[in-house]
Order: C-alpha cells, then sequence, then structure tokens
C-alpha cells in the first residue's frame, strides 16, 4: 500500500522565520510528488517535483526532492501571516491514475 | 473559467437518509476523483474516474457509490448515512496526473450526519 507520511503535523513560528516541511514516501513505481497548499477550502497547487536535486522555486517557496532517500522537502523563507495553511503533499505512482495524500503540515504564522 | 464545481456546499444529513453529492468540470478532463477529508487529515480518496463509464475505488470506497455517463459530471452517492460520513468531500480533475499536470480541486463540501 502506498504510503506518504509528513512531518511535523503542525508548526508554529514567528513572521520572519525560515520553516522547513518534510515529505517522505514509500510507493510503488514513483511518478511525481506534488505540494499543495489548503487554506480552509480547496488545496492549491504550489510544485510538482520528477528529478532528483532539481530545486523548483516560487518566489519565498522551494522545494527539492531525493528519490534515493524517498523524501521532499518545501521551504518557506521570510515567513508571513498569509502563509498559515496546511501544507499537503501527494505522490502519484504506479499507473499514475491517482495521487496519495500526506496527513498535512499544519503551519500558523504569528505577526 | 468554472473549473471543477460542486454542490451543495453544505448539507446536514440525518443518520439513515441518502444523497447524492454533485460535480463538474468544464475542462474537458478525462480523470476525476472523488476525496474525503477529516480535520486535521490528508485528502483520503474515495473513488475516481480514468474516462466516461469507468470508474474504480479508491482507498475508501464503503458507503459510497459513484457513476460517470458523461466525461463532464462524476456525482458520488451517499447510501444510509452514517456519523462516520461527516466530512469535507472534494471533487477533483485531471487531463492525468503525468507529464506535468497536476489537479484541480473543487471548492469542497461541507457534510454532517447527525
Amino acid at each position: 500500500e502506498d504510503k506518504v507520511v509528513q512531518s511535523p503535523l503542525s508548526l508554529v513560528v514567528h513572521e520572519g522565520d525560515t520553516v522547513t516541511l518534510n515529505c517522505s514516501y514509500e510507493v510503488t513505481n514513483f511518478r511525481s510528488l506534488l505540494w499543495y497548499k489548503q487554506e480552509k477550502k480547496a488545496p492549491t497547487f504550489l510544485f510538482m517535483l520528477t528529478s532528483s536535486g532539481i530545486e523548483k522555486k516560487s518566489g519565498r517557496l522551494s522545494s527539492i526532492l531525493d528519490k534515493k532517500e524517498l523524501f521532499s522537502i518545501l521551504n518557506i523563507t521570510a515567513t508571513q501571516t498569509g502563509d498559515s495553511a496546511i501544507y499537503l503533499c501527494a505522490v502519484a505512482s504506479g499507473s499514475a491514475r491517482q495521487l496519495t495524500f500526506g496527513s498535512g503540515t499544519q503551519l500558523t504564522v504569528l505577526p | 473559467n468554472a473549473g471543477v464545481t460542486q454542490t451543495p456546499k453544505f448539507r446536514i444529513l440525518k443518520i439513515g437518509q441518502s444523497m447524492t453529492l454533485q460535480c463538474t468540470q468544464d475542462m474537458n478532463h478525462n480523470y476525476m476523483y472523488w476525496y474525503r477529508q477529516d480535520p486535521g487529515m490528508g485528502l483520503k480518496l474515495i473513488y475516481y474516474s480514468v474516462g466516461a463509464g469507468i470508474t474504480d475505488k479508491g482507498e475508501v470506497p464503503n458507503g459510497y457509490n459513484v457513476s460517470r455517463s458523461t466525461t463532464e459530471d462524476f456525482p458520488l452517492r451517499l447510501e444510509l448515512a452514517a456519523p462516520s460520513q461527516t466530512s469535507v468531500y472534494f471533487c477533483a480533475s485531471s487531463y492525468s496526473i503525468q507529464g506535468g499536470n497536476t489537479i484541480y480541486f473543487g471548492e469542497g463540501s461541507w457534510l454532517t450526519v447527525v
């Protein structure tokens, strides 16, 4: 059974801090790993990673994949209160007909 | 662009009642999905479809049924609602998961069974 584990489950930081969110996976025939941000409604897409060692970057957010060690990290620098959300990691595997989601990391950024 | 539209947004059901969550997408996507999300948890796949006339079970299909008679529509049916089905339900669609395509989510349906 495919498995995606995120850590920490929750995190509280102050504005300006840098955070690192972790996602490890055990899946059959890995295809891609995706990160989503969820703010009380539907998840919104952040990144898709398919190759090891290539950093994807969007503003203060960046992510990288390690296919040998089976994990990914999501970094957020200079955090803002608007970064408060649940961050979800998902993996597409096998025939890539579906995604397996982790339980998410609840990030709270205090002013 | 409408994207993925699901209705209703909120619903309260009594134990044993049945209902259908509607989902439609206007992006001509082949793949459609129903997820549920319990408080503090990630999304769990209920059912998915890779095209009209084809459906398959996900991780938590018990107590639900789906159909896919058209490319656009993928309704989720709850038969004999139980308190354990209290959750937020998300419909989603994608062209495919491969090749850099992501999935697009509806706004969610909050369901309470009392």
